[in-house]
């Protein structure tokens, strides 16, 4: 079935810090790829998305690259703000089906100052 | 001007009760779902309609029923009320294949 597995938090970073979250897929047909971020005690927000192969989704200084051959949609920033923290989901749906949104687990990512 | 919106944002009931959470969304979408979210904060789909039609019902016991009484709501209603229940539920909708807009959540503590 179709399943995305995030890297393990939490993440504990000082501001100005690199961020790189790791985010595998599978699936069983063409997946568009999501990030989605949720502030302390707010609803799914979407931070940036990729619907094909080597497409770039970048928001808020955040990017991401549709990596096809690695099965892979990485989450970088270069420089992290204390308003960042927050969890970040990966998640995937597949062209053509149920439309549903498969998540990780989340990754919760503390920025201090 | 909220995109989509969830009433209550809180619901504390006990064991036993029948709740309901209500969801709307004025973004025109043909599209609503509903996930729940458990306390490790794992996201999972539950239902999913489509121009008032079910078109997803993941393994989700029968005590959850959701409604949708026109293309721009999309109602939960859980029976039976278990400890198990506990957890935040996020509505969202979406046009077609394209990004879906979440709710703010509604968490229900069933005691």
């Amino acid at each position: 079935g179709d399943s995305v597995t995030q890297m393990e938090g939490p993440v504990t970073l000082s501001e100005e810090a690199f961020l790189t979250i790791n985010c595998t897929y599978t699936a069983t047909g063409y997946p568009s790829l999501f990030w989605y971020v949720q502030y302390p005690g707010e609803g799914l927000q979407l931070l940036l998305k990729a619907t094909k192969a080597d497409d770039k989704g970048s928001n808020k200084g955040f990017e991401a690259t549709y990596r096809k051959e690695t099965t892979s949609f990485h989450l970088e920033k270069g420089s992290v703000q204390v308003s960042d923290s927050a969890v970040y989901f990966c998640a995937l749906t597949v062209q053509g089906g149920s439309e549903k949104l498969v998540f990780g687990k989340g990754t919760k990512l503390t920025v201090n100052p | 001007d909220t995109a989509v919106s969830q009433t209550p944002k809180y619901l504390v009931t006990q064991m036993g009760n029948d709740k309901s959470i209500k969801c709307e969304q004025n973004l025109g979408h043909d599209t609503m779902y509903w996930y729940k979210q458990d306390s490790k904060k794992f996201l999972k789909i539950m239902f999913s309609y489509n121009n008032k039609e079910l078109i997803i019902n993941e393994t989700v016991p029968n005590r959850f029923s959701p409604k949708s009484p026109d293309k721009a709501h999309l109602n939960l209603h859980i029976n039976s009320l278990e400890l198990g229940d506990s957890a935040v539920y996020f509505c969202a909708s979406s046009h077609r294949n394209y990004e879906q807009y979440f709710g703010p959540g509604t968490r229900l503590t069933v005691t």
